[in-house]
């Protein structure tokens, strides 16, 4: 199984709302990311975890919640968004080597509207 | 600020033609990636350099890597319709995890 899965593929919520998205994996990868992007923008890393430990903030608004409940999965916890936050949430998995990161496979992305 | 940045931005060819995409990076990296993204979709690895390399080939793509300028090319020979998407490199640090995407290049192929 060489895929991520993402859920759910649309999601639209108001400003007050919480929400969960949830990304999951089963190709043993140690590695997992969060990823934001724009329309017509490169995707932008947010959060990554590493043997279930999160290893890279990028100084992302505490209004997003990652968390890794196993090496399986991936959640990300919405809460208070602002409308500048609509836009395609990827998933990302790697392997881990030595001291290299591989390539890193992804989910086909949560488009999110904030109203 | 972004690591990897990409020219041109847009390219629109024929079908049957090469397509050159070039990407350039500011910091020391372990090595650099290229990634196809269709439209509103996730993207698709398309194949990576090791910082010690200097060309690598997949099929219809040639990816050469310059350290000393800091930049990367992406090669797409006797491209299709179906090669329609936007391409970005991305660049990992070394020793770290922290992957950094350049703009892209949107290549349009023409049936």
């Amino acid at each position: 199984d060489t895929e991520v899965t993402q859920t759910p593929k649309h999601l639209v919520m108001g400003m007050t709302n919480k929400k969960s998205l949830k990304c999951e994996q089963h190709m043993g990868h140690r590695a997992m990311y969060w990823y934001k992007q724009k329309a017509k923008k490169p995707p932008e890393l947010m959060f990554v975890y590493s043997y279930e430990k999160l290893s890279i903030n990028e100084s992302v608004p505490s209004r997003f919640s990652p968390e890794c409940p196993n090496s399986s999965l991936l959640n990300l916890h919405l809460h208070a968004l602002q409308p500048e936050d609509s836009a395609l949430y990827l998933c990302a998995s790697s392997q881990v080597g030595e001291t290299w990161v591989k390539e890193q496979f992804f989910g086909p992305g949560t488009r999110l509207t904030v109203l | 600020s972004q690591q990897g940045e990409e020219d041109p931005q847009a390219l629109s060819i024929q079908e049957g033609e090469n397509a050159t995409m070039n990407c350039s990076y500011k910091t020391s990296i372990n090595n650099l990636q290229w990634y196809r993204q269709n439209s509103g979709r996730g993207l698709v690895h398309l194949i990576l350099i090791r910082s010690n390399e200097r060309e690598k080939h997949s099929g219809r793509l040639r990816v050469t890597l310059d350290t000393s300028k800091k930049s990367s090319s992406l090669l797409i020979t006797a491209s299709r319709a179906a090669d329609t998407a936007s391409y970005f490199c991305a660049t990992t640090s070394t020793g770290g995890f922290k992957t950094i995407f350049g703009a892209g290049t949107r290549l349009f192929v023409k049936a």
